[in-house]
């Protein structure tokens, strides 16, 4: 299958300051990526859809201005967590579908984000 | 908008012995269904997945069936190891432009017992 890799893996900041969480499609061209937030024992939750070149559609309820999404190309997608809080801990997720006609989505490993 | 609902939330199956974990959805627009396997800290890895035009597709030890009219799809996992221990995922995607996202079921945490 299509290799989708995030950086980094894991991140420690304090509270207040931004992080920034890569994406990126390895072997394949992305015409949509989705960044997902997913909390322990529970299932994956969809934050953003984005299409390269146009900004990104959030979810209902998602702060677009705290959780700032930019797919520049058609490999990268970045998310980045500002002015981030305790709360905002969590395991972030990115995934990439190919484009034209294909459903399949593959997922990156996750970032692990602790707020202190 | 699409919801799924996934069954058993937990599942511990003797090693060797056959697993199956259901889904139903409720959009009929939805056409495409794939299943994914998490293991712990890690992100979801797609295992199988079926389209709306196939009753049942097959890749090894693992199969979905998809029965359209009663809207409901299943995981089944032949001959189980160890390894296959992990929460598994179901999905559907809708196929009307603007609904093009994935919804997931809450998932199953399926144990292996050795």
């Amino acid at each position: 299958g299509a290799v989708v890799s995030q950086h980094p893996s894991w991140v420690i900041c304090k509270s207040g300051t931004s992080v920034k969480i890569e994406c990126r499609s390895l072997d394949f061209q992305a015409t949509t990526m989705f960044w997902y937030r997913q909390f322990p024992k529970q299932s994956l939750m969809l934050m953003a859809t984005s299409n390269e070149g146009s900004k990104a559609t959030y979810e209902q309820g998602v702060e677009k201005d705290k959780f700032l999404i930019n797919h520049a190309s058609l490999t990268l997608s970045t998310l980045t967590v500002t002015s981030a809080h305790p709360e905002d801990s969590s395991f972030y997720i990115c995934s990439a579908r190919r484009g034209g006609l294909t459903d399949t989505q593959y997922f990156g490993p996750g970032t692990r984000l602790t707020v202190l | 908008g699409e919801n799924v609902e996934q069954h058993p939330s937990t599942l511990s199956v003797q090693e060797g012995d056959s697993a199956v974990i259901k889904c139903t959805y409720s959009d009929s627009a939805s056409n495409y269904f794939p299943w994914y396997k998490q293991e712990l800290g890690k992100g979801p890895q797609l295992i199988i997945d079926i389209r709306s035009n196939v009753g049942e597709k097959k890749d090894q030890r693992i199969a979905v069936t998809l029965n359209k009219t009663a809207k409901h799809f299943s995981l089944h996992i032949t001959e189980t190891q160890p390894e296959d221990s992990a929460v598994y995922f179901c999905a559907a995607k809708g196929s009307n432009f603007g609904n093009e996202k994935l919804t997931f079921g809450t998932g199953t945490r399926l144990t292996i017992i050795p």
